[in-house]
């Protein structure tokens, strides 16, 4: 049973676009919810926190509905510097985070 | 801005050979992890250690695989035996001591390819 799920993806958009990504988890349990961004060989970077009242962050806007335990994330006006793979993940406190396998993203000019 | 630095960068190893990866927590956390990554896969969660002892761990971290903090700030991951599917990226995070503070930052992993 795949605890987290993502948008299989990729999704090739041009510069300017708004891109939405969605993200499933099957763990009621689960208390936190991150957005995460991982580029190319590197480590998974923390892009933002999801709350509950949903949270904007410059371009970035994320959604969290616990009743249908379903997680987004909105970008707008994309740049060539936000392709990078997107990982969801959420976790119980204190507990391991639980990634999803990620959604990639490629911005073109 | 402090960060989690991981060392070797990359590590290549003969099977059966025993390896041991090192990180460098950020200093005042008190929550240290090991993840794992293996090539298009996504990234798993092996073990998590506070107060100087395992406080979870998966599946995959089984006798082969042990953690030691041995001073005040390196945190080492040791496979014993290494097998071809222990080659992956492996990324120590560390988190703060805090009840309202669950995010976990990441060093730049290391990279180990087992022959």
């Amino acid at each position: 049973r795949k605890e987290v799920e993502q948008d299989p993806g990729p999704f090739n958009v041009p510069e300017g676009a708004t891109v939405a990504f969605n993200c499933t988890y099957s763990n009621s349990a689960s208390q936190s919810f991150f957005w995460y961004r991982q580029d190319c060989r590197k480590e998974p970077k923390l892009l933002m926190s999801v709350y509950s009242s949903g949270n904007e962050d410059g371009r970035f806007t994320a959604q969290l509905n616990r009743a249908s335990q379903y997680i987004s994330l909105l970008i707008r006006d994309s740049k060539l510097s936000d392709s990078a793979t997107y990982l969801c993940v959420v976790n119980q406190a204190g507990t391991a985070l639980i990634f999803g396998k990620g959604t990639t993203l490629s911005v073109s000019s | 801005e402090p960060e989690v630095t991981q060392t070797p960068s990359h590590q290549v190893t003969q099977m059966g050979q025993e390896v041991i990866l090192r990180c460098v927590p950020i200093s005042n956390h008190l929550y240290f992890y090991w993840y794992r990554q293996i090539l298009g896969q996504k990234v798993e969660f092996l073990v998590s250690f506070y107060n100087n002892e395992i406080s979870e761990k998966s599946e995959i971290f089984d006798d082969q695989f042990s953690v030691e903090r041995p001073d005040g700030s390196n945190f080492t991951l040791k496979i014993r035996s290494t097998k071809l599917e222990d080659s992956a990226m492996y990324f120590c995070a560390s988190k703060e001591d805090s009840l309202n503070q669950e995010t976990q930052y990441f060093g730049p992993g290391t990279r180990l390819l087992v022959l």
